[in-house]
Formats: structure tokens, C-alpha cells, sequence
């Protein structure tokens, strides 16, 4: 069964820019994701599929400055230009026929 | 534009039932895949159930497995979740989410919240 790693936690200055990374478990590298965000106190939001070759398709109203990319079992979130709102826990999702999966999230600090 | 509303939550005993709802709007609701999915206080997300747009294709994680039902009237753009032999670990705020494409999602309600506690 697929399972998704995340680091715990993250921090950048206001400003900067962040890379977060979902690392796919062994056997499962050409996994497609997806990204979600959630702020304090909110419900989560979702901002992008992410395929294997690094293509992605972002939801409805994601600023510019939210990326992914993908290199072997890793999928990338970046995050340039952080604003403080940009403060919140990333989660990383997949899927296969009667399963959906989530990483541990990783809670991204903007200084 | 998309909305998800769920309700239903609140306090039940433990070996309790519940049964939360999930209004959806601005969308074709019948055209979607759709799911549950949770977080406990403190914790990370956790899938819990999804359902396919006839309902004919139904799956749940092992940890609700025998206990919950998920449902859907799509009539009523409604989704359900029938939650029977509730535990404290079932203690959680639940989202009622949209799937697309039978993979990820990419519309949350604002959850509801269960709390099993004597």
C-alpha cells in the first residue's frame, strides 16, 4: 500500500521562497498527488495535481507563485514571494482504486 | 460557484450513532465522485470513505470499515455518512469532499464535528 512522507515542519522568511516535498513510498514513484492546503482554523483547500513528469493543473483562483514539480519518488510544492497567509499545513494526497491516502502534512512556518 | 455544506455533528456516547450530511451546490453533483474524510483534533487529515457518482462503487478505510455507511440521494445533491458504534478515537471534524476524477480532491465542505465522549 502507497504511503506518502512529509517533513513535520517548515519555515522561510516573508518574502522568500519554499520548496516542500512528499516522498512516495517504494514501488509507487509514478504516483500522481495532490496538494492541499489549510490554514489555521480553516477547512483545507485544494491547489494542484501534480503527475509524475512534473506537469500539473492548479485549482480554481491558486495564485501564480504555488508550483510543483516531480524527481523520481519526490513531489514538490513551491511557494515563492511568501505572504503570511501562505502560513498553514501543506498535505499531499493520492490514490488507487479503493483507497485514498494523505501524508502527515507539514506545517509551514513564514518568519 | 462549488459549495459543500455539511451537518450533522455534535456530542454522542460512545456505542452511539450519527448521521452526517453534505449539501452540495453549484455544480452537477451527479456527474462526481465523492468522500469523507477526517481529522482529529490536533492531527492530520485522514480518509475515511468514498462513493462513486451511482453509488454503485462504495470503499472505506479499514479503521471505519462494518461500522459506517456512505450514501448519496442525487435528487437531492445530498451525501451521507451513517456512522454507527462510535468511539472516542471517531472524535473528529469531518469533511465532506468532491472528486472529480475518482483520485483526488479538489473541492472540502467546512466539516462538522463529532465529538464521542460519555
Amino acid at each position: 500500500q502507497v504511503v506518502l512522507t512529509q517533513s513535520p515542519s517548515a519555515s522561510a522568511s516573508l518574502g522568500a521562497s519554499v520548496k516542500l516535498t512528499c516522498t512516495l513510498s517504494s514501488g509507487h514513484s509514478t504516483y500522481a498527488i495532490a496538494w492541499h492546503q489549510q490554514q489555521p482554523e480553516k477547512g483545507p483547500r485544494y491547489l494542484m495535481k501534480l503527475n509524475s513528469d512534473g506537469s500539473h493543473s492548479k485549482g480554481d483562483g491558486i495564485p501564480d507563485r504555488f508550483s510543483g514539480s516531480s524527481s523520481g519518488a519526490e513531489r514538490y510544492l513551491t511557494i515563492s514571494s511568501l505572504q503570511s497567509e501562505d502560513e498553514a499545513v501543506y498535505y499531499c494526497q493520492t490514490w488507487g482504486t479503493g483507497i485514498r491516502v494523505f501524508g502527515g502534512g507539514t506545517k509551514l512556518t513564514v518568519l | 460557484q462549488v459549495q459543500l455544506v455539511e451537518s450533522g455533528g455534535g456530542l454522542v456516547k460512545p456505542g452511539g450513532s450519527l448521521r452526517l450530511s453534505c449539501s452540495a451546490s453549484g455544480f452537477t453533483f451527479s456527474d462526481f465522485y465523492m468522500g469523507w474524510i477526517r481529522q482529529a483534533p490536533g492531527e492530520g487529515l485522514e480518509w475515511v470513505s468514498y462513493i462513486s457518482t451511482t453509488g454503485s462503487m462504495i470503499y472505506y478505510a479499514d479503521s471505519v470499515k462494518g461500522r459506517f455507511t456512505i450514501s448519496r440521494d442525487n435528487a437531492k445533491n445530498s451525501l451521507f455518512l451513517h456512522m454507527n458504534s462510535l468511539r472516542a478515537d471517531d472524535t473528529a471534524v469531518y469533511y465532506c469532499a468532491r472528486d472529480p476524477t475518482s483520485s483526488h480532491f479538489d473541492f472540502w465542505g467546512q466539516g462538522t464535528l463529532v465529538t464521542v465522549s460519555s
